[in-house]
């Protein structure tokens, strides 16, 4: 079956301006994770969803960052007042059910913000 | 919280050697490691992974050890091959916690 999709793939906004970027689970996954890859870097835990529900947000660096699945499949996660340091590739993963399953993560959005 | 320190963070190695890549965790409460291997501009795959209650697990050219008591697990890659060489990342996760926790990544070049 189809892979974890994300979308745009890329993109490039101005510091200050509002940005959302679109996560398509694998169908029938119940949790969904947002991590933050910066160049050479390991990807960074966001968020995880189990359902519609953020089980852990912790992750999420400071309020401008948010994020929401409200039918517990697609999530968008949403970054207002862009500054240049969020520039990165955030990256989605889901997985089957709850406890320690394997993740499977979709190809990431490249944020630039210039 | 948990920490995970990754070492080397580049490995050249001839083709058909073997490669070594070894991590460290902080809380002994994480049960579940992953290795992801990424390669340039794709998305993190996972290779393979072990859980606690296992020191050992083998995939064809790829294995993974974990010592509890130390608190590290390794990858070992034999017989490398060119299509080997990408950056891999391990990862740790709590029991109870779902996130992982990344290393660093190790960047491995095989050398024809």
């Amino acid at each position: 079956g189809a892979g974890v999709s994300q979308t745009p793939s890329n993109k490039v906004t101005e510091k200050g301006k509002y940005v959302e970027l679109r996560c398509d689970p694998i169908s029938g996954h119940t949790a969904l994770y947002w991590y933050r890859q910066s160049l050479g870097q390991g990807p960074e835990f966001l968020i995880y969803f189990q359902g519609t529900g953020a089980a852990d947000d912790s992750g999420l660096p400071n309020d401008r960052f948010f994020a929401v699945r409200p039918e517990g499949s697609v999530s968008t996660l949403k970054i207002q007042r862009t500054e240049r340091g969020d520039s990165a590739v955030y990256l989605c993963a889901s997985s089957g059910t709850s406890g320690n399953n394997e993740q499977f993560f979709g190809p990431g959005t490249r944020l630039t913000v210039l | 919280g948990e920490n995970v320190e990754q070492h080397p963070s580049t490995l050249s190695v001839q083709e058909g050697d073997s490669a070594v890549i070894k991590c460290t965790y902080s809380d002994s409460a994480s049960n579940y490691f992953p290795w992801y291997k990424q390669e340039l501009g794709k998305r993190p795959q996972l290779i393979i992974d072990i859980r606690s209650n296992v020191g050992e697990k083998k995939d064809q050219r790829i294995a993974v050890t974990l010592n509890k008591t130390a608190k590290h697990f390794s990858l070992h890659i034999t017989e490398t091959q060119p299509e080997d060489s990408a950056v891999y990342f391990c990862a740790a996760s709590m029991r109870g916690a779902q996130k992982l926790v990344f290393g660093q990544g190790t960047r491995l070049t095989i050398n024809p």
